[in-house]
């Protein structure tokens, strides 16, 4: 599996947009870029995924640069509930790579 | 509650017993997982099940553990002469077969401390 790299953690305020990157210079055509989360004591939850386009949805907005060697995952405004650890994860779809690889994440802390 | 639920949430038990890890997936997942979680890392997999067909499983999942999902339904993890290297977080998600870029959805892990 092609890895990403994440900042170990990043701080923000509430109430103010938040840029997540994510590195993955070695992402074959295939490769989906997904993204979790995980609050604390609680299992991942899915948060957004792209191919190649910029993606929107209600949690987060997925920016995918143009080259598709980094990502950035954006938080429009932080809340204290935002506050997790957040995975950049690849996954070959049509090699039919079924487990997402996870690795450390960001740990993303909010500030009230 | 319509997610995944995951029996029981807490287990504490002494080196050397056996334990077993119950997940119920979301109704009509066929796609099923096992990931384990040491503190602070990330999940790692270790086994998956398309219906009752184990299809994948990591070197992680060394002899001493046993996962089954018999009628394609729920599954079951056992971990024989537990270690203390075996206390970690144990998640189950599912997914549906269609939409092969679809989420996993997780529960939310059982717990193991093995003393």
């Amino acid at each position: 599996d092609a890895k990403t790299t994440q900042p170990n953690s990043m701080e923000s305020n509430e109430e103010e947009p938040v840029h997540l990157p994510c590195n993955h210079s070695t992402i074959s055509g295939t490769d989906y870029i997904h993204w979790y989360r995980q609050l604390p004591s609680q299992g991942p939850e899915y948060v957004i995924h792209g191919l190649t386009s910029n993606v929107n949805n209600r949690m987060a907005s997925l920016a995918i640069a143009e080259d598709r060697k980094s990502s950035t995952l954006i938080l429009h405004r932080a809340t204290l509930r935002d506050a997790a650890v957040y995975y950049c994860i690849l996954r070959d779809v049509v090699q039919g790579a079924q487990k997402l690889v996870f690795g450390q994440g960001t740990r993303l802390t909010i500030n009230p | 509650d319509t997610g995944v639920s995951q029996d029981p949430r807490h287990k504490i038990t002494k080196r050397g017993q056996n334990v077993t890890f119950r997940c119920d997936p979301i109704s009509e997942h066929n796609r099923l997982y096992w990931y384990r979680q040491t503190l602070g890392q990330g999940p790692e997999f270790l086994t998956y099940f398309q219906n009752e067909a184990q299809l994948e499983k990591s070197r992680l999942l060394s002899d001493r553990f046993s996962a089954e999902r018999p009628k394609g339904s729920f599954s079951t993890l056992e971990i024989q002469r537990t270690e203390q290297g075996d206390s970690a977080m144990y998640l189950c998600a599912s997914r549906p077969g269609t939409a092969n870029t679809g989420e996993l959805f997780f529960g939310e892990g059982s717990r193991l401390t093995v003393l």
